[in-house]
């Protein structure tokens, strides 16, 4: 089974980025969804967006377009999340998630999650 | 698309059924058979344990079932035993390729 290898904690001031990556351990970027979801201390899960397999393009909850990238790249087997603009608010629990072949947000696959922690 | 609703916490009896709640709107779980459920014990992260409002993946238990009438999805547990305390999260599909997950329910073995 394929794993998702996060990166390492996080500390930010408020009002700068951070990019978090995600290595798999196969290929499977070209074949699966691959989502981000995050949950805040205390907080449920929440889905920020997700990577399509086909060309790598990224859809966005409206909460946060324009504030969040994600990325691919295929040659390392990596997937990337950059948020900007922190504020204290998005110190949470990151998770990459990748879906499984019946789709739909069926995921299978959990990276461990990064911790980013907003803090003046 | 606001969060979906579900009861905070829900308890019962081992042995016991209970029913996990998930209510939306016609623009989410009313108009796509694209619910998930999912499991998270403390520290941990999600297992999935339902997709496509009644599937289950391979190796979870059919104590585990899925439905879902109008707005409304379901989760129940059936035969509950200690290791289902847990949070379960459900999620649906609103249009778009964009999801949304459940406020997420705090199972209870007494």
């Amino acid at each position: 089974q394929v794993q998702l290898v996060q990166s390492g904690a996080e500390v930010r001031e408020p009002g700068a980025s951070v990019k978090v990556s995600c290595k798999a351990s196969e290929d499977t970027f070209d074949s699966h969804f691959m989502h981000w979801v995050r949950e805040a201390p205390g907080q449920g899960l929440e889905w920020m967006g997700v990577v399509n397999p086909s060309g790598g393009t990224a859809g966005y909850a409206q909460k946060f377009r324009g504030r969040v990238t994600m990325t691919r790249d295929t040659s390392t087997r990596t997937l990337y999340l950059e948020v900007s603009s922190l504020r204290s608010e998005d110190t949470a629990v990151y998770y990459c998630a990748r879906d499984s072949s019946s789709g739909w947000f069926s995921v299978d696959v959990w990276g461990k999650g990064t911790t980013v922690i907003v803090s003046s | 698309h606001s969060a979906l609703t579900q009861p905070a916490s829900v308890s019962g009896s081992p042995g016991q059924s209970i029913t996990i709640s998930c209510s939306g709107t016609s623009t989410d779980i009313g108009a796509y058979n694209y619910v998930s459920w999912y499991q998270q014990h403390p520290g941990k992260v999600p297992k999935l344990m339902v997709y496509h409002v009644s599937n289950r993946p391979s190796g979870i238990s059919n104590r585990f079932s899925g439905s879902k009438s109008g707005n409304t999805a379901s989760l129940t547990i059936s035969g509950l035993q200690a290791d289902d305390e847990a949070d379960y999260y459900c999620s649906s599909h609103t249009g778009g390729g964009a999801y949304v997950f459940g406020t997420g329910t705090e199972v209870t073995v007494l």
